[in-house]
């Protein structure tokens, strides 16, 4: 069975301060993970994938095997990051996307 | 690019009648769509997947009969929500993938629906 768990429902920084959102899974396969970001009044998005390995708009992470982690990290939040973050896995064979319960990151002045 | 629309966005019924969703990829096509729920401070939850051509695979607990989806080209799926109960009042959301990034969905607005 596929699961994620996202253990912070809220997280509240400053800006300018680093910011971690954690993600862990369970999955017998291997697993393709992802992070989504919902902006306020906005529809779902992709913000990364792990298997491209890429940053974007800042925010960075790494698929950790042995932790089974896939923390969301950026060195410098801004006010704009301020929105819904979710962290979803797929099975290698059928696409399917099992999210997590997302965490609420608000950055603040 | 990979834009998904979804029609209507918003739609209150009276108890008993059916509804219809209409998810559409507007410039490419859509391999596999899925329908989720979401309800109000909780996570998505995937109902159905949709393959063009070919029979919705639902997941467990998900009433087929009462979920009816119909994927009839690479660019529209429809969710019908029949006779529809309160407990049916939800945020309904599609996504689409296509066949570049396959592993990728892209979403759509999202449809609220409200049963009286």
């Amino acid at each position: 069975a596929q699961r994620v768990t996202q253990p912070e429902k809220l997280l509240s920084v400053f800006k300018g301060a680093p910011v971690e959102l954690k993600c862990n899974y369970s999955y017998s396969g291997s697993p393709e993970l992802f992070w989504y970001v919902q902006y306020s009044r906005q529809r779902l998005q992709l913000l990364l994938r792990h298997i491209s390995r890429e940053s974007i708009k800042g925010f960075t992470a790494d698929l950790n095997k042995g932790e089974t982690s896939f923390h969301l990290k950026k060195p410098f939040a801004q006010e704009e990051d301020s929105a819904m973050y979710y962290c979803a896995l797929s099975g290698s064979s059928n696409y399917k996307l099992t999210f997590g319960k997302g965490t609420l990151l608000t950055v603040n002045p | 690019g990979a834009v998904v629309s979804q029609h209507p966005s918003r739609v209150i019924c009276k108890s008993g009648t059916s509804v219809k969703i209409e998810c559409r990829s507007l410039d490419f096509q859509a391999t596999t769509m899925f329908w989720y729920r979401q309800f109000p401070k909780q996570s998505l939850m995937l109902m159905a997947t949709s393959n063009e051509g070919s029979k919705a695979t639902y997941e467990q607990g998900v009433e087929k009969d009462k979920f009816l989806i119909n994927h009839a080209s690479l660019t529209l799926s429809t969710l019908t929500v029949a006779s529809a109960h309160p407990e049916d009042s939800s945020f309904y959301i599609c996504s689409a993938r296509g066949s570049i990034w396959a592993d990728t969905q892209y979403f759509g607005p999202g449809t609220r629906l409200t049963v009286l």
